[in-house]
């Protein structure tokens, strides 16, 4: 079975923090996606990769990087979290045209 | 840019009753459809995907959904609803090369004994 891992299931952090989110797939994909779920919103895309060192702006990319190194780990990165930042971030790769995703990161800036 | 809507926010219905979830998809090429459900606590699952082919898919779950490309929909469908079938339901569209998938803002299923 693919396994999508991200590092932290629930994560605090306080307002202006730099915030790593890590992901990490065990089955080669090229493709990996960040998003971000939020009530009534559902999912949107926040940056997307398909290669090594690619990466193309989703939707919402304002306030968020990313950072593909090395082909199985795509990290988001908050450069200064806000409070609307406060979301669950979803961490999938692609295989064949199905997401596979992670079990998601609740992140809370207070 | 490729956008998805699911009209309805949240549905209710009786447990053996029909379900129809609706989809509307904007896309300028042809779109690869999918829809994924998610269970409470639980990560996204792909019910069933339209690529090309024939219109009606078959997915998991006793689903199915109709590709309508007059109406730019994709609604989910099944005959009979289950209490196990409560969850929310995203409609997902992306291109041949699949490297951006938008997803719908969901529906809330809430199924009555």
């Amino acid at each position: 079975d693919v396994k999508v891992t991200q590092s932290s299931r629930y994560l605090v952090k306080r307002t202006g923090e730099k915030v790593f989110l890590e992901c990490v797939q065990d089955m080669d994909h090229e493709n990996m996606f960040w998003y971000r779920q939020d009530p009534g919103l559902g999912l949107r895309l926040i940056y997307f990769s398909y290669d090594v060192k690619m990466k193309e702006k989703g939707d919402i990319p304002e306030g968020y990087s990313v950072s593909r190194e090395k082909k199985e780990r795509f990290s988001l990165i908050l450069e200064s979290a806000s409070t609307n930042q406060t979301s669950m971030y979803l961490c999938a790769s692609l295989q064949e045209y199905k997401l596979f995703f992670g079990s998601g990161t609740q992140l809370s800036v207070l | 840019a490729q956008s998805v809507t699911q009209p309805d926010i949240h549905i209710t219905v009786s447990e053996g009753a029909s379900l129809e979830l609706r989809c509307n998809y904007s896309y300028g090429a042809t779109p690869y459809l999918f829809w994924y459900v998610q269970s409470p606590g639980q990560g996204l699952q792909l019910l069933l995907k339209y690529f090309s082919g024939d219109t009606l898919v078959q997915g998991i779950k006793g689903f199915e959904a109709e590709f309508k490309r007059s109406q730019s929909s994709f609604n989910l469908r099944k005959p009979s609803v289950h209490w196990s079938d409560a969850a929310e339901y995203f409609c997902a569209v992306g291109g041949r090369n699949n490297n951006d998938m938008r997803f719908g803002a969901g529906t809330r299923l809430t199924v009555k004994p």
